[in-house]
């Protein structure tokens, strides 16, 4: 199975920050790595596929980058609805699998 | 309105049964790939299974494989996972989900809790 660990595990932020969350595969997964929103008692929320494509009505503050192993989440000028956990997912191979997600709080 | 709506959580004992069934609307059901993830409570989400458009291929995680089924009825917009052998440890939310590499549209979850 590929292992997805993502870095942090968490962090504090404030509004207006810049926000970067990193993602790495066990093994190369070509661009094949999708990026999730989730607030508490929710279900999550799609926000990049393809490793940097923006799904449908997701803020364009919100980015991804990378290919390979390595990919990365960037929240720029981070907005009060932002606090949330981030989950990183790939999908190049059977079982399909998440990183163990990435906290953002308020500093 | 394009949505999932998943029902057939509770609670069961160690060893028995349950279905769920997730019920889709507002899209060409008969078109995508569907899966199922799951979150237990305080946890991260885990990839459970998939099914393809005309349900000639399914996949599962190894920790369901031989207890859990995917299944789906096209002519009445249905996804279904009948759950057998169920464990402490099967305890999540369930999310029914559209696509196979790329899930733009989740369901709410139910909630399945295996407790004596």
């Amino acid at each position: 199975d590929i292992q997805m660990t993502q870095s942090p595990s968490s962090l504090s932020a404030s509004v207006g920050d810049r926000v970067t969350i990193s993602c790495r595969a066990s093994q190369g997964i070509s661009n094949c790595l999708a990026w999730f929103q989730q607030k508490p008692g929710k279900a999550p929320k799609s926000l990049i596929y393809a490793a940097s494509s923006l799904q449908s009505g997701v803020p364009s503050r919100f980015s991804g980058s990378g290919s390979g192993t390595d990919f990365t989440l960037t929240i720029s000028n981070l907005q009060p609805e932002d606090f949330a956990t981030y989950y990183c997912q790939q999908c190049n191979s059977y079982p399909r699998t998440f990183g163990q997600g990435t906290k953002v709080e308020i500093k | 309105e394009v949505q999932l709506v998943e029902s057939g959580g509770g609670l069961v004992q160690p060893g028995g049964s349950l279905r769920l069934s997730c019920g889709a609307s507002g899209f060409i059901f008969r078109s995508y790939w569907m899966t199922w993830v799951r979150q237990a409570p305080g946890k991260g989400l885990e990839w459970v299974a998939n099914i393809k458009e005309d349900g000639s291929e399914e996949n599962y995680v190894d920790s369901v494989k031989g207890r859990f089924t995917i299944s789906r009825d096209n002519a009445k917009n249905s996804l279904f996972l009948q759950m057998n052998s169920l464990r402490a440890e099967d305890t999540a939310v369930y999310y029914c989900l559209r696509g196979s590499n790329y899930y733009g549209l989740w369901g709410q979850g139910t909630m399945v809790t295996v407790s004596s």
